[in-house]
């Protein structure tokens, strides 16, 4: 199993700061294979990233993301109150299978 | 718009099956997505659970072994869960959720329901 750690488990910062979140993989992944969600309390994750650079739909241009072997990192710029939420990113390997990050806090 | 909508008892007890069913509309479940199920235990992570497309390939996550089996029913547009054995560590909100081919990622997720394993 490809083991994926998050950090900083939790990210204080003030509206209009950048944010920068780092995904780093137990060994070499694709980049074709990590992307990146969002989640709100009480709500499902929303696709933010994938192919770890790739802006999902309707996903502004302040989320960027980058990266490639063992280290990935999701950068927020010009933070703004709705991107407060808690960030997974996600890998695929072959065969088959999907991990999640433990998620990043990110908290005004 | 494409949407997911699951739905399934939201008690099951320990030892007992827990079966789930996510109804989709706005897509075909034939159409070149595979199709998910992904769990979030309370205050917890995300866990994929496994996925299937419509030919009826699978894959599971193997820490789950052989207590789980996704299906299709393309009369019904619809995908189901079985859980069986399940334990209190089974207690989640399950998510069914969309993969479009080439993609390696959920594009689209259900709202998500509640499942507790309690006697």
């Amino acid at each position: 199993e490809v083991v994926l750690t998050q950090s900083p488990g939790t990210l204080s910062l003030s509206p209009g700061d950048t944010a920068t979140l780092s995904c780093r993989a137990g060994q070499s992944v694709s980049s074709t294979y990590l992307a990146w969600y969002q989640q709100k309390p009480g709500q499902a994750p929303r696709l933010v990233i994938y192919g770890a650079s790739t802006r999902a739909a309707g996903i502004p241009d302040r989320f960027s993301g980058s990266g490639s072997g063992t280290d990935f990192t999701l950068t927020i710029s010009r933070l703004e109150p709705e991107d407060y939420a808690v960030y997974y990113c996600q890998q695929y390997t072959t065969p088959a299978r999907y991990t999640f990050g433990q998620g990043t806090r990110l908290e005004i | 718009q494409v949407q997911l909508q699951e739905s399934g008892p939201g008690l099951v007890k320990p030892s007992g099956t827990l079966s789930l069913t996510c109804a989709v509309s706005g897509d075909s479940i034939t159409s070149s997505n595979w199709w998910t199920w992904v769990r979030q235990p309370p205050g917890k992570g995300l866990e994929w659970i496994g996925e299937i497309f419509h030919s009826g390939s699978t894959n599971y996550n193997p820490f789950l072994g052989s207590r789980v089996t996704i299906s299709v029913d393309k009369s019904k547009n619809q995908l189901s869960v079985t859980l069986n054995s399940v334990t209190a560590a089974d207690t989640a909100v399950y998510y069914c959720a969309r993969i479009p081919f080439f993609y390696y990622a959920i594009d689209v997720w259900g709202q998500g329901t509640t499942v507790t394993v309690s006697s």
